[in-house]
Parts: C-alpha cells; structure tokens; sequence
C-alpha cells in the first residue's frame, strides 16, 4: 500500500460517543498533519506533528485530541463533539521543510448526530 | 500573517474552454506556492508548485507562473475537459512555517460536454 490512508473513510457518532480517526503514511515523511474541511469554508489547519513532537495546536477545541506514537501513524481522538464539528477531517504527510508538498489522504467523512 | 485569496467559484465551462482560476497572496519573504485539486470523494492533489519568483509551474496541461511584483500565482489551461471537473486550491508555504501550508478557500470548477 502506498501514500496516506485514512480509516474509516465514514463515521457517524453521537454527542456522547467516543471514537478516533486513524491515518497511517508510507512515503517515509517526518511531519503528519490533520486539517478540517467543512462546506464553503477553507480549509483549518488543526495540529501539525514534525519529528513525532508536536508543534502547533491551533486553538482547536479540546475535545478534540491528537496522538502521533511514530512517524507513520497519526490518530484524532473525538470525544463529547457538537454538531457543528461536522466535517471532512484530512490527514497529510510531508518532508520537514517549506518546498516540500503535502500528501493527503482521501479523509473522513464524520457526522455528528 | 500570510494569507491566500482566490477568486469565487462556481466557475461553469464548456468543454475546450480557457481556465484561469485568479489567486493572489499576502505573504512575508519568499513564499512557496502550490496548485492543489480535490476530486469529488478524495483528499486533495498537488497539481503543480513554483518555488521562487518567474517560475512556471505545469502539470496535465495546467501552468500557473509565480509573479512576485503583482502577488499572484493564476491557474491556467488552455482546454479544459470534463474530468477537470473538481474544486482547485491555491497554497502557500512561508519562509519560517517549516512546510505548513495556507490554504485559499477553493474554487469550484464545472465543465460541461
């Protein structure tokens, strides 16, 4: 398998539930990062890990809990979450350093009831 | 801060149509700049990227030239087709982001037979 591949490609939850998204890369990057694209928003970057430390948290709700255990695995732990936290939530990967592009996964549709 | 604005979409074409998808950013220093398409059901693509003033970027028929004195980085193709149907996003990586990207708010593009 190639690339960055993001499980489960759907969820719908809950206020109450607990549940995580799971995204694994194998392109050998050191920097994984998960970004929020909701409708006729831009894209919000949330939390960047490079080096498996992370480096930015961009205000994002603490319902919302990231976990990085290595270089090729990056996980969102959800828990308590609001309807507006209804999105598709990408996970990329890249080389540290400003040239270098980010690579994506195809997301995970999360609906919250 | 840094930041991407890119022109309002939907854009609706014919097929064989010119493109141009306007983008312009507001950045410090010598910024990075990226083309990124998402089809419908997937993560986002690179397209192209240009990495310093006067230089083209071009893939699958799509050039955007980095023009430092005006602030842009336009999307172009000369005829478009139907499977170019998807939402572009332009990008930019700053000098001292260490590769995070800043996103414009995507550009719907609609090619019709």
């Amino acid at each position: 398998e190639t690339g960055v591949t993001q499980t489960p490609r759907h969820l719908v939850m809950g206020m109450t539930n607990k549940k995580s998204l799971k995204c694994e890369q194998h392109l050998g990057h050191n920097a994984m990062y998960w970004y929020k694209q909701s409708a006729k928003k831009p894209l919000e970057l949330m939390f960047v890990y490079s080096l498996e430390e992370r480096v930015e948290n961009n205000s994002v709700p603490s319902r919302f809990s990231p976990e990085c255990p290595n270089s090729s695995h990056l996980f969102l732990h959800l828990h308590t979450l609001q309807p507006e936290d209804s999105a598709l939530y990408l996970c990329a990967s890249s080389q540290v350093g400003r040239n270098s592009p980010l690579h994506f996964g195809n997301g995970t549709r999360l609906t919250v009831t | 801060g840094n930041s991407v604005t890119q022109m309002e979409g939907p854009v609706t074409l014919s097929e064989e149509a010119f493109l141009t998808i306007n983008c312009t950013y507001t950045a410090t220093g010598y910024p990075s700049l990226f083309w990124y398409v998402q089809y419908p059901g997937e993560g986002l693509q690179l397209l192209l990227k240009a990495t310093k003033a006067d230089d083209k970027g071009s893939n699958k028929g799509f050039e955007a030239t980095y023009r430092k004195e005006t602030t842009s980085f336009h999307l172009e193709k000369g005829s478009v087709q139907v499977s170019d149907s998807a939402v572009y996003f332009c990008a930019l990586s700053g000098d001292n982001q260490g590769g995070k990207l800043i996103f414009g708010q995507g550009t719907e593009l609609s090619v019709k037979p």
